[in-house]
């Protein structure tokens, strides 16, 4: 069974970062795409980042690039958000979510952590 | 980026009775590999997002067969045959052709 852990969250002032992680198991983690979306508060579903199964291409936002970084370590099973110049709108649950493996985007996904920013 | 519009966005439903959600895209959905990378996704309330259909057609594993996607290029319809109990939140369809990848609206469904 595919299980995705998110780990993080909390508060940050503006201004400030945080980085998140996502434990996998249950599955090859090294050949699969992963993906972060988040979903503000009683808002909808927003695509953050991707990374490719070998790490090599990555894929931002254009709300977070230049700002946040997607990274993997294949040998932990871990996959990384490094978030940097928080803002109020980047407020929002985050959610670490698996490919299948052949299909594009995400399949099965974490239970969420949530990243508040607030001075 | 690829606008997806969802309609509705409020979705009443008798238990029992279909449902249909329509989902358009600003440009074609079709890849240069040929495929359609068009997703449907169920949010129940309190839970995370899990993905009930892909490449516009395909049934997830465990996903009732009551649920079915069709539709091409940049029209969808995800239809629900005989809505039931479980079946109450929102649901978003999601492109997967053009990066950054992007997501509906949202359609919620409750009962009536």
């Amino acid at each position: 069974e595919v299980q995705l852990v998110e780990s993080g969250g909390g508060l940050v002032q503006p201004g400030g970062s945080l980085r998140l992680s996502c434990a996998a198991s249950g599955f090859t983690f090294s050949s699969h795409a992963m993906h972060w979306v988040r979903q503000a508060p009683g808002k909808g579903l927003e695509y953050v980042s991707a990374i490719i199964a070998n790490g090599v291409s990555t894929f931002y936002a254009n709300s977070v690039k230049g700002r946040f970084s997607i990274s993997r370590d294949n040998s932990k099973n871990t996959l990384y958000l490094q978030m940097g110049s928080l803002r109020s709108e980047d407020m929002a649950v985050y959610y670490c979510a698996s490919g299948d493996g052949t299909n594009r985007g995400p399949q099965s996904w974490g239970q969420g952590t949530l990243v508040t920013v607030s001075s | 980026d690829v606008v997806m519009t969802q309609s509705p966005l409020s979705l009443p439903v008798t238990l029992g009775q279909p449902a249909s959600i329509s989902c358009r895209s600003s440009q074609s959905l079709v890849h240069s590999d040929g495929n359609t990378n068009l997703n449907w996704f169920q949010q129940r309330p309190g839970q995370s997002p899990r993905r009930l259909i892909y490449k516009v057609s395909n049934r997830d594993s465990g996903v009732p067969d009551r649920f079915s996607g069709s539709g091409s290029g940049t029209d969808f319809t995800l239809q629900i045959n005989r809505v039931e109990a479980e079946d109450v939140g929102v649901y978003y369809c999601m492109q997967a052709t053009h990066w950054p990848y992007t997501f509906g609206q949202g359609t919620k469904l409750e009962i009536k």
